[in-house]
């Protein structure tokens, strides 16, 4: 099956400054990449999203770039602020109706 | 509604006592999905349907585990014989389409704890 794993587990940045997060998949027939942003006793909110015929999407601050052929996708986030703190959930499509979740970036950041 | 709702938001059962757990999805959503979350996890997907019928059943731990969505919008998730290794986060999910994925929306979870 699907295998989705993100780096690093946790991430603290100082605010203004940007923030990374980095996501490998296994599945090369994957071809949909969601970002996910979850508060503490929240669900998950989609953030942004890239399917496979795009290298890179842009919204606002956010941003993410896809890499078919080393099969990883990074989620970037520029001007950081503290209500940015949040875990940050990569995932990937795995057959046709499931994603398969990272384990979640815990982003800290400092004011 | 504006997003997709799901009752209770707590839950604390006794081993052996049956759960069930509802979600209302963004109406008009054809697909509707079931994720599990334990504690520091991401979430792990459980079951999917197109309308009423659930096309996708393969993510489900055991026969304990049943969901339904009878008339194609809300949906149930039984779990029969609660166990501790039940103790997690229940996450409903609905987009728009069915076939090429497409954006899924989460509701809050039900925490759900066995004692």
């Amino acid at each position: 099956g699907e295998n989705v794993e993100q780096h690093p587990s946790t991430l603290s940045v100082q605010e203004g400054d940007s923030a990374v997060i980095k996501c490998t998949y296994s599945d090369s027939a994957s071809n949909y990449f969601p970002w996910y942003k979850q508060e503490l006793g929240k669900g998950p909110q989609l953030i942004i999203d890239i399917r496979s015929n795009v290298g890179e999407k842009k919204d606002q601050r956010i941003a993410v770039t896809l890499n078919k052929t080393a099969k990883h996708f990074s989620l970037h986030i520029t001007e950081t602020q503290p209500e940015d703190s949040a875990v940050y959930f990569c995932a990937a499509s795995y057959g046709n109706n499931r994603l398969a979740f990272g384990k979640g970036n815990q982003v800290v950041v400092i004011p | 509604g504006a997003g997709v709702s799901q009752s209770p938001r707590y839950k604390v059962a006794k081993r052996g006592q049956d759960v069930a757990l509802r979600c209302d999805p963004i109406s008009g959503h054809v697909s509707l999905f079931w994720y599990q979350q334990a504690l520091g996890q991401g979430p792990e997907f459980l079951t999917y349907f197109q309308n009423e019928a659930q096309l996708d059943k393969s993510g489900l731990p055991s026969d304990r585990f049943f969901a339904e969505r009878p008339e194609g919008s809300v949906s149930t998730l039984k779990i029969q014989r609660t166990q501790q290794e039940d103790s997690a986060v229940y996450l409903c999910a609905s987009s728009a389409r069915q076939g090429r994925f497409t954006e899924a929306f989460f509701g809050q979870g039900t925490r759900l704890t066995v004692v």
